[in-house]
């Protein structure tokens, strides 16, 4: 069984658009991320959710959105779409506290803005 | 200030031989932890190996280990016995202690591992 998934894993569309992704997590884990890499393999957090709470916001512009139906999900929508915004988009989950506690990774989706 | 610094933009390795990718990190927190992580061309996310700030003696995972150096702030991967499969993009990650609140992971640059048959 796949532990994190996300969908779609290719998403091709247009500037101004507003499209979404969606991550589920089946390890039971308290915390959920979104990460964005860039071309340049730079990876950098954007959200994060533990028990449903919104606990940071990376300087991400707010025409980005996490939300989270339950703690097995976090969804991103992404409004009005810019081309700077084509990136692959990482979702993952880890057990909230200190420890090695890693995070579980998605296998990310490739987000192509024309 | 950059958090994590990998210095090594990318690696070439004999199969069969070792390779050490550098990992030098910047911190005030005393609770914090280490991890590496590799990316194969495929895309995926792997977890590689973790250290504690606490931890007296370093990780070890198969051919994976961790030269944690803390008065140097160094957290240096070494791979024994290169194999064609480790080539890939290598990251090393730092999350802060329970202060930083979200215990997210902030990424070096990254390292691109060649292993040559």
């Amino acid at each position: 069984d796949t532990a994190v998934s996300q969908t779609p894993k290719y998403l091709v569309t247009q500037m101004g658009n507003d499209k979404s992704i969606k991550c589920e997590q089946n390890l039971g884990h308290d915390t959920m991320y979104w990460y964005k890499q860039d071309s340049k393999k730079f990876l950098k957090i954007m959200f994060s959710y533990n028990n449903k709470e919104l606990i940071i916001n990376e300087t991400v512009p707010n025409r980005f959105s996490p939300k989270s139906p339950d703690k097995a999900h976090l969804n991103l929508h992404i409004n009005s779409l810019e081309l700077g915004d084509s990136a692959v988009y990482f979702c993952a989950s880890s057990p909230r506290g200190p420890g090695r506690n890693e995070q579980f990774f998605g296998p990310g989706t490739r987000l192509t803005v024309l | 200030a950059q958090k994590i610094t990998q210095t090594q933009p990318g690696m070439f390795v004999q199969e069969k031989e070792a390779v050490t990718l550098d990992c030098t990190y910047d911190t005030s927190d005393p609770s914090y932890g280490l991890f590496w992580y590799k990316q194969p061309s495929s895309g995926e996310m792997i977890f590689l190996i973790y250290q504690g700030s606490y931890d007296q003696q370093n990780a070890t995972e198969g051919r994976y280990s961790l030269n944690f150096q803390k008065a140097r702030k160094s957290a240096n991967l070494v791979i024994s016995a290169s194999q064609l499969g480790d080539s890939a993009m290598y990251f090393c990650a730092m999350r802060e202690g329970p202060g930083a609140g979200s215990y997210q992971l902030t990424f070096g640059k990254g390292t691109k591992l060649s292993v040559i048959p």
